[in-house]
């Protein structure tokens, strides 16, 4: 069993839909989560950072965080054709120093938001 | 700010050459580095931490030998790939970490760097 988990898509959506972005992890020690944005050939562009459980909003982009069931989400309203990209979770534990650096990653989802 | 700067952006070479590819902090230090690999399809998987200074720490099942890391100074960090063969082709990616954040700070990368090995 993967650490993380994370539906790879392909999802499809149109513009202007609110669109759901799963993972579950097993590893309790996680305490950092991240939601990361990646366009093709392209580093990882950070949106969503969060260490606690709850919820957490940045403009269209929400990151909720339940850490009883270990599950993490995030939500883009309004969706659009920008959007249109790889998402993919992203989480840490602390082990002192700058151990909470060391990411574990979900697989990533294909989003396409269609005009 | 935290800008992370990868080089070259792209590098074909031969199979059995070495291949170098940096990555800068532009405008922060960073005592310590990671890197990452990506293959087609794939998520980001940690190769090693990068500390400067001294040795890196690499992940289970990475070839230290294999894959050099030097983290010389507080801005620039090298992964080296000896002896490339195919299979190395990948996507490799860095992220570092400001020397003054703390263990809440958000975590930058750099743009990457597709390595295709012939």
């Amino acid at each position: 069993q993967k650490e993380v988990e994370q539906d790879p898509g392909p999802l499809s959506v149109p513009e202007g839909a609110i669109v759901s972005l799963n993972c579950t992890y097993s590893n309790s020690a996680f305490q950092y989560f991240m939601w990361y944005r990646q366009y093709s050939r392209k580093g990882p562009e950070l949106l969503m950072y969060t260490y606690s459980s709850g919820n957490k909003e940045d403009g269209r982009f929400t990151a909720q965080v339940d850490k009883s069931s270990k599950y993490i989400s995030l939500f883009i309203r309004d969706s659009q054709p920008s959007d249109s990209a790889t998402y993919l979770c992203a989480m840490s534990a602390y082990a002192g120093g700058t151990s909470y650096g060391k990411l574990t990653f979900g697989q990533g989802t294909i989003l396409t938001v269609h005009p | 700010g935290a800008v992370v700067s990868q080089h070259p952006s792209r590098v074909i070479c031969k199979s059995g050459t070495s291949v170098k590819i940096e990555c800068r902090s532009l405008d922060f230090q960073a005592t310590t580095m990671f890197w990452y690999r990506q293959f087609p399809k794939q998520s980001l998987m940690l190769m090693a931490t990068s500390n400067e200074g001294s040795k890196a720490t690499y992940e289970q099942g990475v070839e230290k030998d294999k894959f050099l890391i030097n983290h010389a100074s507080l801005t620039l960090s090298t992964l080296t790939v000896t002896s490339a063969h195919p299979e190395d082709s990948s996507f490799y990616i860095c992220s570092a970490i400001r020397m003054e954040s703390s263990y809440n700070s958000p975590l930058h990368f750099g743009n990457g760097t597709r390595l295709t090995v012939t």
